[in-house]
């Protein structure tokens, strides 16, 4: 089976634009769960989907977004982008919630200037 | 909300030694992964382990979940174990909480 992809996996943009990263799940995984990880926070949980619903979302503002598709693949949107949030981005998937191992992707590394 | 301590936060070995990595954590929790991030960024999964032992080749954990601490052995290290390891729990759905890691170098 193929893992956990991501897409861009580095990306360059300037304060006040907005990005959007994208997350294809292991096949047949239906949650997927986005992680920001910087030097100074390290891991931090932005947001879990399931069966095309948010089901926990971490404290973060509204600025971050996401949504998931029937397909199970999932997008996340950063608007009026801010230099803290340059980060690597990392995206994880799992059969169910709380339930199953959770596998990671390579992550999108977005730098803002 | 839950806190996950890790230690050492660094670690430097020579090629060959053993080492023992530890994980606490504040409250119960659902789940307990063990990760190991590759020098490019990606978390690599070692463990899935709520309770018990488990072992994988020169890897093995350990998590003793009613005392809330697990633990991570590297046997004979090779300069490839190097990297960041991580511990996460989970407490509710999916949603993994993770701790500030271990910083591992071994040294041929």
């Amino acid at each position: 089976k193929a893992g956990v992809t991501q897409t861009p996996r580095y990306l360059i943009k300037t304060r006040g634009q907005q990005v959007t990263l994208s997350c294809s799940p292991i096949s047949g995984h239906r949650s997927v769960s986005w992680y920001q990880q910087t030097p100074g926070q390290g891991l931090q949980f932005l947001f879990e989907y399931f069966s095309e619903t948010q089901r926990n979302k971490g404290n973060f503002p509204g600025r971050f977004s996401g949504r998931q598709f029937s397909n199970s693949r999932s997008e996340m949107n950063v608007s009026t982008l801010e230099l803290g949030d340059s980060a690597l981005y990392l995206c994880a998937s799992s059969l169910g919630l709380g339930i199953d191992t959770q596998y990671f992707g390579p992550g999108t590394r977005l730098t803002v200037l | 909300g839950i806190q996950v301590e890790q230690s050492p936060p660094d670690l430097i070995l020579q090629e060959g030694a053993n080492s023992t990595l530890r994980c606490n954590f504040s409250d119960s929790v659902n789940n307990l992964q063990w990760f190991h991030q590759n020098p490019w960024g990606q978390l690599i999964n070692l463990f899935y382990i709520p309770s018990g032992t488990k072992q994988n080749g020169r890897l093995s954990a350990t998590t003793v979940a009613t005392e809330r601490y697990s633990l991570l052995y590297i046997s004979s290290s090779q300069t490839t174990d190097s990297g960041v390891y991580f511990c996460a729990v989970e407490t509710s759905g999916s949603r993994l909480t993770f701790g500030e890691g271990t910083q591992l170098t071994v040294n041929p």
